[in-house]
């Protein structure tokens, strides 16, 4: 089956810097790709998805590249704010099933 | 305002009890799914569905079942409750292939 990787586990930046999480996917067939952002005491809500017939794809401070070939894609956030505090996840999934696999998580902490 | 909703926030439950964990959306969704979510290990897929009465086996279905009665709701049930099953558990409802909407949560403990 489908096996997520994801990186870094932890992330701390300063405000207004950058934040970049990056995750690898191992089934071929997988061809959409969400992340999921968690805040404390509340279940996951989708921030952005990209599916594989897309290289990049941006909503405002937020971008998720995808490398099929090299089956990995990443979420930037740029000009980070203490409300991006948080736990975000990757997943993916194929075209055959509606089940997502998930990343083992990373929890973002933005400094002031 | 899309909704799922799920029984408790917190359960404290002692080994070997029967538990059941329910979950109702609104939107009319074809998919449930229920995952538990451990630190490291991010969300792992107990059991999903994709119609009433229907259910498939997720990646980690040991020492747990589903029922889905009706469209809108689907529960978990721990037959016998295990140290080893404290953990938090969401539900999510998805059409196929979309956004999966999730509930708050439920953190358990068995004692």
């Amino acid at each position: 089956g489908e096996n997520v990787e994801q990186h870094p586990s932890t992330l701390s930046v300063q405000e207004g810097d950058s934040a970049v999480i990056k995750c690898t996917y191992s089934d071929s067939a997988s061809n959409y790709f969400p992340w999921y952002k968690q805040e404390l005491g509340k279940g996951p809500q989708l921030i952005i998805d990209i599916r594989s017939n897309v290289g990049e794809k941006k909503d405002q401070r937020i971008a998720v590249t995808l490398n099929k070939t090299a089956k990995h894609f990443s979420l930037h956030i740029t000009e980070t704010q203490p409300e991006d505090s948080a736990v975000y996840f990757c997943a993916a999934s194929t075209a055959a099933g509606n089940k997502l696999t998930f990343g083992g998580g990373t929890r973002v902490l933005v400094k002031p | 305002d899309v909704k799922v909703t799920q029984s408790s926030r917190y359960l404290v439950k002692r080994t070997g009890e029967k538990v059941f964990l329910e979950c109702v959306q609104d939107m009319d969704h074809e998919n449930m799914f229920w995952y538990r979510q451990d630190p490291g290990l991010g969300l792992r897929l107990i059991y999903f569905s994709y119609d009433v009465k229907m259910k498939e086996k997720g990646d980690i279905p040991e020492g747990y079942s589903v029922s889905r009665e009706k469209k809108e709701r689907f529960s978990l049930i721990l037959e016998s409750a295990s140290t080893n099953q404290t953990s938090m558990y969401l539900c999510a409802s998805s059409f196929s292939q979309t956004e999966q909407f999730f509930g708050p949560g439920t953190r358990l403990t068995v004692l």
